[in-house]
């Protein structure tokens, strides 16, 4: 299947720095990446869908100055949490959809990022 | 909106045993459903994608169903191993759009 990489894996941050994850698609192109989160022993919850070539649609609740997405490439999206504070906290995990082929229809996920803000 | 509900939340079986998870969804206008494994601290493995036109999918030992109409899917797990144990999450893509919408997830421990 489909592969899509996120790296860092695990990150520890100092309250008031920002983090960078990033979330690329190794093996197919994808116009549409989406951001989720996750706390513990809870599902996932979509944050924001990301576009490439124009700005991210953000659901509601989410501060979109404060989870910045780019979406630079078909292949690559980052999420910088900015200003991050130990209620940032959580694991990100990010999911693209390849454009075209036949898992056309098929969310594939990256590894996650576990954030933990001191 | 839509709400997809996962029950029950935790499932502990003896080894050998079938396991049946269930995964219901208030909104029966859907794309596709997917079923997902994750294990603790990791992200999600697709287990498999049943369409809206489809009845069923079937993978090795898993096997899932779907009623549309009832807004019902069902995961099935034949003869469980201890490696089966995680949790296990359906999701329902909208036929309006491209996100997917997830259940909370079912807690799977089979025991040696």
């Amino acid at each position: 299947g489909a592969v899509v990489s996120q790296h860092p894996s695990w990150v520890i941050c100092k309250s008031g720095t920002s983090v960078k994850i990033e979330c690329r698609s190794l093996d197919f192109q994808a116009t549409t990446m989406f951001w989720y989160r996750q706390f513990p022993k809870q599902s996932l919850m979509l944050m924001a869908t990301s576009n490439e070539g124009s700005k991210a649609t953000y659901e509601q609740g989410v501060e979109k100055d404060k989870f910045l997405i780019n979406h630079a490439s078909l292949t690559l999206s980052t999420l910088t949490v900015t200003s991050a504070h130990p209620e940032d906290s959580s694991f990100y995990i990010c999911s693209a959809r390849p454009d075209t082929g036949w898992v056309n229809t098929e969310a594939f996920f990256g590894q996650g990022t576990r954030l933990t803000v001191v | 909106k839509q709400e997809v509900t996962q029950i029950p939340a935790a499932l502990s079986v003896p080894e050998g045993e079938n396991l049946v998870l269930n995964c219901s969804f208030t909104d029966s206008a859907i794309y596709n459903l997917q079923w997902f494994r994750q294990d603790p601290g990791k992200g999600l493995t697709s287990l498999l994608l049943i369409q809206s036109s489809q009845r069923e999918q079937t993978s090795g030992r898993l096997n899932a169903s779907l009623d549309k109409s009832s807004g019902r899917s069902t995961l099935y797990i034949a003869a469980s191993q201890p490696g089966d144990s995680a949790t296990y999450l359906c999701a329902v893509r909208e036929a309006a759009g491209n996100k997917l919408t997830f259940g909370g997830g079912t807690r799977v421990l089979v025991k040696p």
